[in-house]
């Protein structure tokens, strides 16, 4: 089983820049989650999908934000403008029905 | 929303020492889980709990679900210098998808 894999696993970009993580959760899966972590509030849910559909956004920041699932094996989170302020490590998880979620490695985004 | 409080926010132990960390919330969970996070990677699942007073145990790892649903701990036993990590707890309900709510997170330094 090749895990959760998401990409890049570093990006830097300068304010302003769109920014697209990448995200293939594990073959079967049928829920996924991107979470966000910084030192100063920890792993927070943005939004998560079951059976490729939006179920809960209420933890994206802004308009700035979004996230696609076109398909079961593949998810995107776009922030468009990028602000110094969304510079974090981004999780992307998935997981079966009431099951414990998987995690990748995370993307570390700084944004200069 | 849901809060988890997890202490010690930290703890600085000799290797070979035991180590006791544990979550507390406001309100029920139905699955309590216990995750460690390593530098540079994302959390990955120790120990999951599905039963109000469950002790389970996973090698030197013992975790329990507390008998009011609103609380765990986590033990280690024999603490090495791997132990080293971030250790999350996280609580997810039934009714709530598969979301996961986490805790702050305890950081385990252990001096060989």
């Amino acid at each position: 089983d090749a895990g959760v894999i998401q990409s890049p696993r570093h990006e830097v970009t300068e304010m302003g820049q769109e920014v697209t993580l990448r995200c293939k959760p594990i073959s079967g899966h049928d829920y996924l989650f991107w979470y966000r972590q910084t030192m100063m509030r920890g792993l927070e849910l943005l939004i998560y999908f079951n059976n490729n559909v939006p179920i809960d956004d209420s933890g994206m920041p802004e308009d700035r934000f979004s996230a696609k699932m076109p398909n079961a094996s593949f998810s995107t989170l776009k922030i468009q403008p990028s602000e110094p302020r969304d510079s974090a490590v981004y999780f992307c998880a998935s997981s079966l029905v009431r099951s414990p979620l998987h995690f990748g490695n995370g993307t570390r985004l700084t944004v200069t | 929303g849901q809060q988890l409080n997890q202490s010690p926010q930290s703890m600085f132990i000799q290797e070979g020492e035991d180590v006791s960390m544990n979550c507390t919330s406001s309100s029920i969970f139905n699955t309590w889980l216990w995750y460690k996070q390593d530098p540079g990677e994302g959390p990955v699942l120790l120990i999951a709990l599905y039963k109000a007073g469950e002790l389970t145990s996973n090698g030197r790892l013992t975790a329990q679900f507390g008998i009011t649903r609103k609380d765990s701990f986590l033990n280690i036993s024999a603490s090495i210098p791997s132990d080293v990590g971030i250790y999350f707890c996280a609580g997810q309900l039934n009714n709530a998808g598969n979301m996961l709510t986490f805790g702050g997170g305890t950081r385990l330094m252990v001096k060989p």
